[in-house]
């Protein structure tokens, strides 16, 4: 059973256009969590929703737009797509986010290549 | 500004050898401090969690220590595996401001057979 998944895994696409990336976790957790790891392997939050409410929005470009229709879901709408949006884009979930109890689990991975 | 480091960047060793990963944090105020496993391509895996009260948590061949008043961690890795060959992530959980995860820039294991 795959707890954290990410579609697409491989996303090739011209600057200006948009694009999105959905992430579903079937671990019956609350809180979902966009990062960005960029071409220096960093891994940064970008958004995180506890219960379809944004929590954390880590001053992330207007361009990225996340939307949560339910808590099982959270995807990631890009508009404008830019060169410097090229990363790989990673889903992760965990029970809730005010106890220090909770694990991160993660998805596989969206490789956003914008040319 | 939490600041998460993690040294050496990257290690080979001869398949056998018992290891130490190292990982430092600038700011003790945490909740927890967690290692994940990061294969080629592929996602995140969570391997240890250590609370803030904990000093140490083991798993395996795995072992995790937690000094958090000198803000270090470090990830024991015994008779290491070929298998064992990916890259090695901390993440410090916050207290102050935005509850988020802080990750350092992992250090790339290689086990050689």
């Amino acid at each position: 059973d795959t707890a954290v998944s990410q579609t697409p895994k491989y996303l090739v696409t011209q600057m200006g256009n948009d694009k999105s990336i959905k992430c579903e976790q079937n671990l019956g957790h609350d809180t979902m969590y966009w990062y960005k790891q960029d071409s220096k392997k960093f891994l940064k939050i970008m958004f995180s929703y506890n219960n379809k409410e944004l929590i954390i929005n880590e001053t992330v470009p207007n361009r990225f737009s996340p939307k949560s229709p339910d808590k099982a879901h959270l995807n990631l709408h890009i508009n404008s797509l830019e060169l410097g949006d090229s990363a790989v884009y990673f889903c992760a979930s965990s029970q809730g986010h005010h106890s220090d109890l909770y694990e991160q689990y993660f998805g596989p991975g969206t490789r956003l290549t914008v040319t | 500004k939490q600041e998460v480091t993690q040294i050496p960047a990257a290690l080979s060793v001869p398949e056998g050898e018992n290891l130490v990963l190292n990982c430092s944090f600038t700011d003790s105020a945490i909740y927890n401090l967690q290692w994940f496993r990061q294969d080629p391509g592929k996602g995140l895996t969570s391997l240890l969690l250590i609370q803030s009260s904990q000093r140490e948590q083991t798993s395996g061949r795995l072992n995790a220590s937690l000094d958090k008043s000198s803000g270090r961690s470090t990830l024991y890795i015994a008779a290491s595996q070929p298998g064992d060959s990916a890259t090695y992530l901390c993440a410090v959980w916050l207290v102050q401001g935005a509850q988020k995860l802080v990750f350092g820039q992992g250090t790339r294991l290689t086990i050689n057979p």
